[in-house]
């Protein structure tokens, strides 16, 4: 597609569901980024992926959250057994290349998944 | 993040006017991004700053990188109701592929 899409751009849940959050990168992007936005603050980084691998998970707060990229083009972001501090904007970013540094690449994002928790 | 500090937190500009927003970081600079946040568009790229004192432009937005200072400005000249809404500086601060971001400049134009 043209941009970063993400789906659901809602979503309402009760405390104690499980939730899948779905991102579709620009096509052609080797690299993908999941950042989960509070309100009033920026983005903070959550995991990230070179095609399907996933390199790096330190920003996930706990093992109730987990991604996967079984292809390398889709990811999805699953939030077990959701709490209400899981309420935030979760981002989606794709970026051209797989790169060593920030400033290397282009972090391109999507117009997140709003998740409320009840 | 506190790694990165925005200022002001919000400010409001006549139409016509210009306006400045400022980043500063604690750390070591690798490369500093600036973002418009927009309801329901997401994060919008507008630049990206990579040496000192590099400075860039896109139609009426500069962006200018102090890597001494650990400081990076952006500034709008003759304001506009399409310039309002959430600026994010990004900053790669680790020299790897995560970004760190202030918390956001709000920016509402008067007509």
């Amino acid at each position: 597609g043209a941009g970063v899409s993400q789906s659901p751009r809602y979503k309402v849940t009760k405390r104690g569901q499980d939730v899948a959050l779905r991102c579709d990168p620009i096509s052609g992007h080797v690299s993908l980024y999941w950042y989960r936005q509070a309100l009033g603050q920026g983005p903070e980084f959550l995991t990230y992926f070179n095609y399907e691998a996933q390199q790096d998970k330190s920003g996930l707060p706990n093992d109730r959250f987990s991604a996967e990229r079984p292809e390398g083009s889709i990811s999805t972001l699953t939030i077990q057994r959701t709490e209400q501090r899981d309420s935030a904007m979760y981002r989606c970013a794709s970026s051209l290349t797989v790169a060593a540094s920030a400033f290397q690449e282009t972090q391109y994002f999507g117009p997140g998944t709003r998740l409320l928790v009840l | 993040s506190q790694e990165l500090e925005q200022s002001p937190q919000s400010l409001i500009v006549q139409e016509g006017k210009n306006l400045t927003i400022n980043c500063t970081s604690s750390k070591t600079l690798y490369g500093l991004y600036w973002y418009k946040q927009k309801y329901g568009e997401g994060l919008i790229f507008l630049m990206m700053l990579q040496k000192g004192g590099e400075e860039k432009s896109h139609e009426k937005i500069t962006a200018k990188l102090d890597e001494k200072k650990q400081q990076s400005s952006l500034h709008i000249t003759a304001s506009q109701p399409s310039h309002a809404g959430i600026y994010l500086c990004g900053a790669d601060l680790a020299n790897d592929y995560k970004l760190s971001f202030g918390a956001g400049t709000t920016v509402t134009v008067r007509a």
